[in-house]
């Protein structure tokens, strides 16, 4: 079974407009990860998130993690034609390296 | 796609064959990964392997095979037991900080098609 859900499954939004997507997941975590996927394509990281740690900035991209409510939220902020992709959050809820994926968020950003 | 192959990018199977995908990585990690992708679908792992010579089932291990003889390869065996394995496979790779496991790094697929 999945560990992660996304939410919305997809989300469609205007250049320069943030862009927020949301993962839920159900055991505890170790880190909770995004990836981004263009389509056909291999994932990109983007950001991981410790367990003791609420939010991580990485360019246009802010992570919170809320380990009470066990979920995680990927802003993306003045959002371009090329963010468009499929998000995926994965959580390492074991500490053995494998990872639990969503099932995605698909992004489209209009010009 | 960082420092991770995969070939061929796209392979055709009829059905009953066994077919190898090809994982290769030069960024001297220790561990490797095979993830299947349906689509519309997240990723489920088949197998990981974390040092040579050593590797562990996934989610979904049935119906393939790996083996693991040098720290940079880690190919993928789709068996003739596997009932449905026309899908997007996807391999990949990390290692392990002070932290704990880093992020993993991704090769750019093979779709694998039964005919």
């Amino acid at each position: 079974s999945q560990q992660g859900e996304e939410d919305p499954q997809a989300l469609s939004i205007q250049e320069g407009e943030n862009a927020t997507m949301n993962c839920s997941y159900k055991t505890s975590i170790n880190n909770l990860q995004w990836y981004r996927q263009n389509s056909g394509r291999g994932l990109v990281h983007l950001i991981l998130i410790r367990s003791n740690e609420r939010e991580k900035h990485s360019g246009r991209l802010r992570v919170t993690l809320d380990t009470s409510k066990k979920s995680s939220s990927l802003l993306i902020t003045a959002s371009r034609a090329a963010d468009t992709a499929s998000y995926f959050c994965a959580t390492d809820a074991s500490g053995y390296s494998t990872l639990t994926f969503g099932k995605g968020t698909m992004l489209l950003v209009s010009p | 796609d960082g420092g991770i192959t995969q070939s061929p990018k796209y392979l055709f199977r009829k059905e009953g064959q066994n077919v190898t995908l090809s994982c290769e990585q030069n960024l001297n990690h220790d561990a490797m990964y095979w993830y299947r992708q349906d689509p519309g679908q997240g990723l489920r792992l088949i197998y990981y392997s974390q040092i040579v010579n050593d590797f562990q089932k996934g989610d979904i291990a049935e119906g393939y095979s790996v083996s693991r003889e040098k720290k940079e390869s880690f190919p993928l065996t789709v068996t003739s037991a596997q009932k449905n394995p026309t899908a997007f496979y996807l391999c990949a790779s990390s290692t392990r900080g002070a932290g704990g496991w880093n992020e993993q790094f991704f090769g750019p697929g093979t779709r694998l098609t039964v005919l």
